[in-house]
Parts: C-alpha cells; sequence; structure tokens
C-alpha cells in the first residue's frame, strides 16, 4: 500500500519562506506531485518530481529525494493568498492514479 | 486550458434516493478520470479510476454497485450514489487526466448532503 505524511499546520508570516515536508512508504513509485487547496475549492496542480533534485516554478519550488523516500515544497515571498491546504501525492503503483498525502494547512499572517 | 466542470455544485436529497453527479472536461479529451471523497478539512481519498469505453476500477472497501460508474466519453463521467444515507454525505470530487497522468485536473467538487 501507500501512505504519505505531511504535517497538519504551519503558520508562517508574510513575506517569509516555508517548507513543507512530505515522506512516503510505497509499494511503486513513479513520482511525487504537490498540489494547493484553498478552502471549499477544487485542488490545483503545483509541481511534480520524478527525479532526485529541485524543481523550481516562480515562487514555489519541490524537492525529492527517492532514496530517503522524502520530498517537500518550498513557497517563498509569502503572500496572503497561498493560506490553503497543500498535498503531496505519489504516483506509484498502478501508474495512472495518484495517493494523496495527508495534506498540511497552511496559514499566512500579517 | 485544462478545465473540468462538475454538476451540480450541491445537492440535498432524502435518505434511500440517488444522486448522479456529472464531470466533463471541456477543453481536452481525458483519457482517465478519477473520483475522490473528501471529508472536511481531511485528505482526498480515491475512489476510483474510470476510462472510457471499460469499467471502473474502484478502491478496495468502495463498493461498486453503490456507487456507479459510468464514463460514456472521453470528455464526461458520472457518479451515481445510489440509496443514498446520511454517512454518504461528503465533498465529491472528480478529476481528469490526459497526457501527463501526474497532473490531474480537478472539477469544482459536489457537496452531497444525505438527509
Amino acid at each position: 500500500g501507500q501512505s504519505l505524511e505531511q504535517p497538519s499546520e504551519v503558520t508562517a508570516v508574510e513575506g517569509a519562506i516555508v517548507q513543507i515536508n512530505c515522506t512516503y512508504q510505497t509499494s511503486g513509485f513513479y513520482g511525487l506531485s504537490w498540489y494547493q487547496q484553498h478552502d471549499g475549492g477544487a485542488p490545483t496542480f503545483l509541481s511534480y518530481n520524478a527525479l532526485d533534485g529541485l524543481e523550481e516554478t516562480g515562487r514555489f519550488s519541490s524537492f525529492l529525494s527517492r532514496s530517503d523516500s522524502y520530498g517537500y515544497l518550498l513557497l517563498q515571498e509569502l503572500q496572503m493568498k497561498d493560506s490553503a491546504s497543500y498535498f503531496c501525492a505519489v504516483k506509484g503503483g498502478t501508474a495512472s492514479k495518484l495517493t494523496f498525502g495527508t495534506g498540511t494547512r497552511l496559514q499566512v499572517t500579517l | 486550458g485544462a478545465v473540468v466542470s462538475q454538476h451540480p455544485s450541491r445537492v440535498i436529497c432524502k435518505s434511500g434516493t440517488s444522486v448522479k453527479i456529472e464531470c466533463r472536461s471541456l477543453d481536452f479529451q481525458a483519457t482517465t478520470m478519477f473520483w475522490y471523497r473528501q471529508f472536511p478539512k481531511k485528505s482526498l481519498m480515491l475512489m476510483a479510476t474510470s476510462n472510457e469505453g471499460s469499467k471502473a476500477t474502484y478502491e478496495q472497501g468502495v463498493e461498486k454497485d453503490k456507487f456507479l460508474i459510468n464514463h460514456a466519453s472521453l470528455t464526461l463521467s458520472t457518479l451515481t450514489v445510489t440509496s443514498a444515507h446520511p454517512e454518504d454525505s461528503s465533498f465529491y470530487i472528480c478529476s481528469a487526466s490526459w497526457d501527463r497522468d501526474y497532473e490531474q485536473y480537478f472539477g469544482p467538487g459536489t457537496r452531497l448532503t444525505v438527509t
């Protein structure tokens, strides 16, 4: 089976940098995705890592270490609109489906 | 691009009735569609994966006779909750993918309340 663990909540101030960690245990692994979900809204895709290393997309970066079964999402220059839940998701086992992590609720404060 | 719609956005039904939820990919042909269930402040739980023209693959513990999935075309999948009970009340979200299956495009979700 698959299991993914994330911190349940993170609080940071506007303009700061925050890192959201994700550790996973899977029977197969193709890659790690990150999704953002605002309250009452649909999840939206942020990034995907299939190989070790850092992927940067604007203010957001995502890192993967396959040997450590670990990844993180890095959010820089935090803005109030970044307050949302963030989910890591593994593409593993059956190739087409994703297994989502427990989710991290980020609260950005002034 | 890559817009997924879901209808209805909210539905209230009485216990014992059936409810159909539609999921459409508006500007692309989805090779695969997924149905999730999400409880408040919880993660997305995959219910089933469906491919156009074939039977859906249900996750362990999901009753296929209760949650009927039909994937009639590359742009439409439906989830029917049959004989709904209050414990079926939840947020149901569909998603669709095409060439990059690690990137799923989600619909806005349907909040089902069974009274």
